[in-house]
């Protein structure tokens, strides 16, 4: 079962234009959803995080958008460029008290930025 | 600082045979994570430790077990391995309660 719902599996953009990868959960004990970049033959790198209390995170030409209500959240690159050309991963973190924390990932999405 | 380092980076087994994926982080981090990564189903949690001494089982533990002697050290035992097994193997590793997590480059593993 899949904890984290991403979409779309794949995304091609035009330079300049702007990217959107969107998500959903629904176990309301998460309490961080993080991002992450992954270039080919590498590990994911995080890109930005948002609290479920907090609506929008903006840094540099990425902004998270949270929907605390529809249980929704999206990544946005605004000005995409060919170096954003990369699997992106939408994660949720869920903290356990005696254990420590869980990240549930969804499926990732593959951004083709073309020139 | 060397990151979270994973050795090795390439690995074929035969059906049946076991191996050990090292995994090694130099940041001091209570935490650390194993995860597979397969072709369309992203990351799912394997095992996870928050100590020395302590581990949990993840998301798809069968298969696979771990061991924490050491902060540094979080190695991923196959016993038995399986084509079901094939897959990119990610070890990271965080801060006690933080949600960022330091991914190491991957140890890719094909079972025949």
């Amino acid at each position: 079962q899949q904890q984290v719902k991403q979409s779309p599996q794949s995304l091609i953009v035009q330079k300049g234009g702007i990217s959107i990868i969107n998500c959903a959960y629904e176990n309301t004990a998460f309490d961080y959803f993080p991002w992450y970049q992954q270039f080919p033959g590498k590990g994911p790198a995080l890109l930005i995080a948002i609290r479920p209390d907090v609506s929008e995170k903006k840094e540099g030409r990425f902004t998270i958008s949270f929907n605390k209500s529809a249980k929704q959240f999206s990544l946005h690159i605004m000005d995409s460029q060919p170096g954003d050309s990369a699997t992106y991963f939408c994660a949720a973190r869920k903290q356990e008290s005696n254990t420590g924390n869980q990240f549930y990932f969804g499926t990732g999405t593959s951004l083709t930025v073309i020139p | 600082n060397a990151g979270v380092t994973q050795t090795p980076k390439f690995r074929i087994l035969k059906i049946g045979q076991s191996m050990t994926l090292q995994c090694a982080q130099d940041m001091n981090h209570n935490y650390m994570y194993w995860y597979r990564q397969d072709p369309g189903m992203g990351l799912k949690l394997i095992y996870y430790s928050v100590g020395a001494g302590i581990t949990d089982k993840g998301e798809v533990p069968n298969g696979y077990n771990v061991s924490r002697s050491t902060t540094e050290d979080f190695p991923l035992r196959l016993e038995l391995a399986a084509p079901s097994q094939t897959s990119v193997y990610f070890c990271a590793s965080g801060r006690g309660y933080s949600y960022e997590q330091y991914f190491g480059p991957g140890t890719r593993l094909t079972v025949t």
